[in-house]
């Protein structure tokens, strides 16, 4: 197992398209985030899913923003029409199990939206 | 309020020189705090892990410390060397809730020769 990995590192768009990144958890962990990181910035909390389930949204994840994980395995997060403002680091991780188990992050996917 | 601040914002430092960076939280209940070092573009990758009852864990040349009576952390690096730089990011969990992890803003490291 190679870590959570995030496809694609990077993608450039312009303003008004839709855009899907995906993550693939570390097999069988059952948690899985997303996360939103700006320059200088922490990551943000965007959802949380554990196993199939998405269980919390944060309210920065507008209407616009969707995201999915069909299988309970890989996840999938959308943007719908896309905004300057979207531009960011998108960032997955997942665990295992209980609250002290580790998080793991993928190297993420970096937005730029033109 | 769920936080954690970290300081310095920012820090250069000479190679081959001692450091210390600084977490303070207000998480509760509090389960764990981790330091993430996140190489720019990159990931934040774990450098260790400490649970209520642990007051210092080594990692290397890394050494953390846990005050939890204080709800403060440090992250010490003896020796800089240039590969340290980069940002390093407190992270404490709570023991409920989905989002139970939180984020400071990180210190971004700079080592130079």
């Amino acid at each position: 197992d190679t870590g959570v990995s995030q496809n694609p590192r990077h993608k450039i768009t312009k303003r008004g398209q839709n855009v899907t990144f995906r993550c693939d958890p570390i097999s069988e962990h059952n948690r899985l985030y997303w996360y939103r990181q700006t320059l200088g910035q922490g990551p943000e909390f965007l959802t949380y899913f554990q196993n199939e389930a998405q269980l919390e949204k944060s309210r920065l994840l507008s209407d616009r923003f969707s995201a999915e994980r069909p299988k309970g395995s890989f996840s999938t997060l959308e943007i719908q029409r896309t905004e300057q403002g979207d531009s960011a680091m998108y960032l997955c991780a997942s665990s295992w199990g209980h609250d002290d188990t580790e998080a793991f992050f993928g190297q993420g996917t970096r937005l730029t939206v033109v | 309020k769920n936080q954690v601040e970290q300081s310095p914002q920012s820090l250069i430092i000479l190679e081959g020189k001692n450091c210390t960076l600084q977490c303070n939280y207000t998480v509760s209940p509090f389960s764990n705090l981790r330091w993430y070092k996140q190489d720019t573009g990159r990931g934040p990758v774990s450098l260790t892990i400490m649970t209520f009852s642990e007051n210092t864990k080594s990692n290397g040349r890394y050494t953390a410390t846990l005050d939890a009576d204080t709800k403060q952390s440090s992250l010490h690096i003896t020796a800089s060397q240039l590969s340290d730089s980069a940002s390093y990011i407190c992270v404490v969990s709570a023991l409920r809730g989905a989002n139970n992890l939180f984020f400071g803003t990180g210190t971004r490291l700079t080592v130079i020769p």
